[in-house]
C-alpha cells in the first residue's frame, strides 16, 4: 500500500554536528515537503521538493523521484533546529489529493 | 507567519459537547486540509476542499463533519465528543487542488474533560 517511511525514528545530536534524515515512500509523488514541528507545536515550511535539490541556510533537501526517497541535511546543529521532522508526500494516485505524512524523526540537539 | 489563520487557538471541552473550529486559508487559496494529530501521534490526514467541493476523505468519524464557505474559509464540527478526540487539529491551504505547497496553521489544540 501507500507509505512514506522516515529514519531514523530519533537522533541525539551535539551542537555544532550534522545530520542526514531521510524519506522513503511507496510510488510516484505529485509533491513532497519537509516540515519542522517545533516544540510549540508548530509545523513549519522547510521545502517543497518534489524532485531536485534546494538549500535554505544550514539546511539543503535532495529528492530522487525516480528512486522513492528524500534527504533533508542539517549543517552545523543549533538547539533550536530540536524537534520533529516530517516528510510529507502527495502520491500520484487520482483521488489521493491530500499530503500523507510520515511518522517523523525527533531530533535533540544537546548544548 | 504562514498566512493561515484558525481559531481558536485551545479549546477546553467537556465530554458530549460539540465544537466548530475555524480556518481561513492564505489570501488566494482555494484548497482547505484538516489534519488531526493525537498526543505524540502523527498528522491524520481528516478531509480536502477545494473551491467549496470535497475533494478527498480520510478517516474521518461520522461525528465529525467539515464544509468549506463561498469566501473560502472552512469550518470542522467535532459533535458527541470523546476523551479520545482531545488533539492538535490543523488547518492546510495551497493553490490548487494538487501538487501545490501546502501551508499550515498554528493549529487549534483541544482538550476534552
Amino acid at each position: 500500500g501507500i507509505q512514506v517511511e522516515q529514519s531514523p525514528p530519533d537522533l541525539i545530536l551535539q551542537e555544532g554536528a550534522n545530520s542526514t534524515l531521510r524519506c522513503n515512500f511507496s510510488d510516484s509523488v505529485n509533491n513532497l515537503q519537509w516540515f519542522h514541528q517545533n516544540p510549540w507545536g508548530q509545523l513549519i515550511n522547510l521545502f517543497y521538493i518534489p524532485s531536485g535539490t534546494k538549500q535554505n541556510g544550514r539546511l539543503s533537501a535532495t529528492t530522487v523521484a525516480t528512486e522513492r526517497y528524500s534527504l533533508l541535511y542539517i549543517s552545523s546543529s543549533q538547539t533550536t533546529d530540536s524537534g520533529v521532522y516530517f516528510c510529507a508526500v502527495e502520491f500520484l494516485v487520482f483521488g489521493n489529493e491530500k499530503l500523507t505524512f510520515g511518522t517523523g524523526t525527533r531530533l535533540t540537539i544537546i548544548p | 507567519d504562514s498566512g493561515v489563520t484558525q481559531t481558536p487557538k485551545h479549546l477546553i471541552t467537556a465530554t458530549g459537547q460539540r465544537v466548530t473550529l475555524r480556518c481561513s486559508p492564505r489570501s488566494g487559496d482555494l484548497s482547505v486540509y484538516w489534519y488531526q494529530q493525537s498526543l505524540d501521534q502523527g498528522l491524520q490526514f481528516l478531509i480536502h476542499y477545494y473551491n467549496g467541493e470535497e475533494r478527498a476523505k480520510g478517516n474521518i468519524l461520522e461525528r465529525f463533519s467539515a464544509q468549506q464557505f463561498p469566501d473560502l474559509h472552512s469550518e470542522l464540527n467535532l459533535s458527541s465528543l470523546e476523551l479520545g478526540d482531545s488533539a492538535l487539529y490543523f488547518c492546510a491551504s495551497s493553490v490548487a487542488d494538487r501538487g501545490t505547497e501546502a501551508f499550515f496553521g498554528q493549529g487549534t489544540r483541544l482538550t476534552v474533560v
